[in-house]
């Protein structure tokens, strides 16, 4: 198993709707969680990061972290064309400052 | 604060030239990170250091590559002798570990070997 998965997409949803985004990952990776999202050409840039169980909200994106499935996902609501982008999940193991990131997953959010 | 600065932003040289990558963390920070995106592999750690000193080499590819960080302030990505297969965007990212995980990246550098 891959230390951090995700489905590479591309996922693609209205203008308007949720988008939601998953990321399983491994024993080796369990303490910190980040999503960044990374337009064509440019550099990836942090959305959100959650260290407990459980939902964490700020404006239209939600987290959720659930640490005995070992998943977070990420909720995008009310999708606007300007959320097309791939998002990055990544893990901390903990012990050093080392982030483990998925492959992303491409999102297009249709008008 | 100007955020991470890497030089230059885009690079093209001819197999077997040496190649090299600079970054400028955000003043500050104690963590210095390289990583290297490619379609094909994502985005692969490379290499990091906690106040200038190499912690975790074991993402760098092979023995053509090497980094250094003199400096608080300036690392070095070096690839000598380049191949075509090293094409990649390369980024450099820094953090704060006392203020928390989150990594700031720069803004990469498109390296084109032919």
């Amino acid at each position: 198993q891959k230390e951090v998965e995700q489905n590479s997409g591309p996922l693609s949803v209205p203008e308007g709707a949720i988008a939601s985004l998953n990321c399983t990952y491994s024993d080796r990776v369990s303490q910190s969680f980040f999503w960044y999202r990374q337009y064509s050409g440019k550099s990836p840039e942090l959305i959100m990061s959650i260290y407990s169980n459980g939902d964490k909200e700020d404006g239209r994106f939600t987290a959720q972290l659930n640490k005995a499935s070992q998943y977070v996902s990420l909720l995008i609501r009310d999708s606007q064309p300007s959320d097309s982008a791939t998002y990055l999940c990544a893990g901390n193991g903990g012990a050093t400052n080392k982030l483990i990131f998925g492959t992303g997953t491409l999102l297009a959010v249709q008008p | 604060d100007a955020g991470v600065i890497q030089s230059p932003r885009h690079e093209v040289t001819e197999m077997g030239q040496e190649v090299t990558l600079r970054c400028k963390p955000i003043s500050g920070h104690d963590y210095l990170f390289w990583y290297r995106q490619t379609m094909m592999r994502g985005l692969e750690l490379l290499i990091y250091f906690n106040n200038n000193v190499p912690i975790d080499d074991s993402g760098m590819p092979e023995d053509r590559f090497s980094a250094k960080m003199p400096n608080a302030s300036f690392s070095t990505l070096k690839i000598q002798p380049s191949e075509p297969r090293d094409s990649a965007v390369y980024f450099c990212a820094s953090t704060d570990r006392g203020a928390g995980d989150t990594q700031y990246f720069g803004p990469g550098t498109r390296l084109t070997v032919l």
